[in-house]
């Protein structure tokens, strides 16, 4: 199957730093990519969509000055979490799709996530 | 809009047997539906989805759901639980008239005792 790779797999940061998390597509061309944010024993919460060459689209409540995302090629998306607290320690997750939404069998395909923890 | 529950946060079974987890829906037009599995602290795994056709839907590692229109559900089951499968499994549905978002259930954790 498709491999998708996030880096790093955990990072930790001081408060009031910045954070860039990498996701790569390394076997296909993503189209489309997702990030989520997991919090400890819940689910998966989108925080924005991004097409490649395109500004991400974030959902309501998602600070797009905080989460910075740019999708600058068909492999590789990043998230910046700029100026980190500790209320952003999270488990990040993306995901990234070579044809999303074109047809029915479109397939998302998962990072492993970052663990990221801000002290 | 679409919404997922998954009832049950956490489920204990016996190595051998049945697994069921419990996944229900909303959304007002036909949704796409899906199981993932997340070991711990690793992204999400696919198991199975149903798009169209065929409602009873086989999956990775011996999993299979059905979805049942009439009772908004897409149980996930496995005949026999090995010690492999404890991990956290996540229902999702997706709408096209919704953007395509995927949204998921609260998951459920699974519990495999020798």
């Amino acid at each position: 199957g498709a491999v998708v790779s996030q880096h790093p797999s955990w990072v930790i940061c001081k408060s009031g730093t910045s954070v860039k998390i990498e996701c790569r597509s390394l076997d296909f061309q993503a189209t489309t990519m997702f990030w989520y944010r997991q919090f400890p024993k819940q689910s998966l919460m989108l925080m924005a969509t991004s097409n490649e060459g395109s500004k991400a689209t974030y959902e309501q409540g998602v600070e797009k000055d905080k989460f910075l995302i740019n999708h600058a090629s068909l492999t590789l998306s990043t998230l910046t979490v700029t100026s980190a607290h500790p209320e952003d320690s999270s488990f990040y997750i993306c995901s990234a799709s070579p044809d999303w939404g074109r047809h029915e069998n479109t397939e998302a395909f998962f990072g492993q996530g970052t663990r990221l923890t801000v002290v | 809009a679409q919404s997922v529950t998954q009832l049950g946060s956490h489920v204990s079974v016996s190595e051998g047997a049945l697994v069921l987890l419990r996944c229900n829906y909303s959304s007002s037009v036909p949704p796409y539906l899906f199981w993932y599995v997340q070991y711990p602290n690793q992204g999400l795994q696919l198991l199975l989805k149903y798009t169209t056709g065929a409602t009873l839907v086989k999956g990775i590692n011996g999993f299979e759901a059905e979805f049942k229109k009439s009772e908004t559900s897409f149980h996930l089951t496995k005949p026999s639980a090995h010690m492999s499968d404890a991990a956290e499994y996540f229902c999702a549905v997706k709408v096209k008239a919704a953007g395509n978002k995927l949204t998921f259930g609260g998951g459920t954790r699974v519990l495999v005792k020798p």
